[in-house]
């Protein structure tokens, strides 16, 4: 398997503003990293895949210009939350597969609440 | 739209029976199948991976694959009250790399 590390595990946060969320491969170095939302009683929506050292590929539908993607490292990625609105409240989870697998472990998640 | 079908349950099952769990999909060409168990408030944790047809045991779980029907399944032999959780099915797209399309999951509940 494979160690991921998500950082904040929740956040409330005032409509308007921005957060940020950390996504750490702890024991292997991730080229790619994914991004999740999940609301209330749905399913797992994929945003975006996160790459290394180039621009996130977002899911459609996604505005990349609200979901701020950052991989600068092959052992970090960020998602920032920016002018964040009450409908913005989810669960945010990160996922990584090593090695070319196809096998996805994911981070703790974060639960965000805009008030 | 490529699609995953799960029952969205609940499914309740005495301690120690056995739990179906199933899930068909609709990209014919997917490869990868994958089942992950939820808690409530927690993010999915890898139970069974399969990607041919037939079926593959792990200790307790079971998974089924069947590529014509585009069916996979899950058993769990002697379930027990911690089994307790939402299961999700998880299928790769066709052409998507390692991207994953998740069923809504089905809530089980193994009681006492």
């Amino acid at each position: 398997g494979a160690v991921v590390s998500q950082h904040p595990s929740w956040v409330i946060c005032k409509s308007g503003t921005s957060v940020k969320i950390e996504c750490r491969s702890l024991d292997f170095q991730a080229t790619t990293m994914f991004w999740y939302r999940q609301f209330p009683k749905q399913s797992l929506m994929l945003m975006a895949t996160s790459n290394e050292g180039s621009k996130a590929t977002y899911e459609q539908g996604v505005e990349k210009d609200k979901f701020l993607i950052n991989h600068a490292s092959l052992t970090l990625s960020t998602l920032t939350v920016t002018s964040a609105h009450p409908e913005d409240s989810s669960f945010y989870i990160c996922s990584v597969s090593p090695h070319g697998n196809t096998e996805a472990f994911f981070g703790q998640g974060t639960r965000l609440t805009v008030v | 739209q490529k699609e995953v079908e799960q029952n969205s349950g609940p499914l309740s099952v005495p301690e120690g029976a056995i739990a179906s769990l199933n899930c068909t999909y609709s990209d014919r060409g997917s490869q990868s199948f994958f089942w992950y168990r939820q808690y409530s408030g927690k993010s999915p944790e890898l139970i069974m991976s399969i990607y041919s047809n037939g079926d593959k045991e792990d200790g307790r779980f079971t998974a089924q694959l069947n590529k014509a029907s585009q069916y996979v399944s899950l058993l769990i032999r002697d379930s027990q009250p911690s089994d307790s959780a939402t299961y999700l099915c998880a299928v790769t797209s066709t052409g998507g790399g390692n991207k994953l399309t998740f069923g809504t999951g089905t809530q089980l509940k193994v009681e006492l």
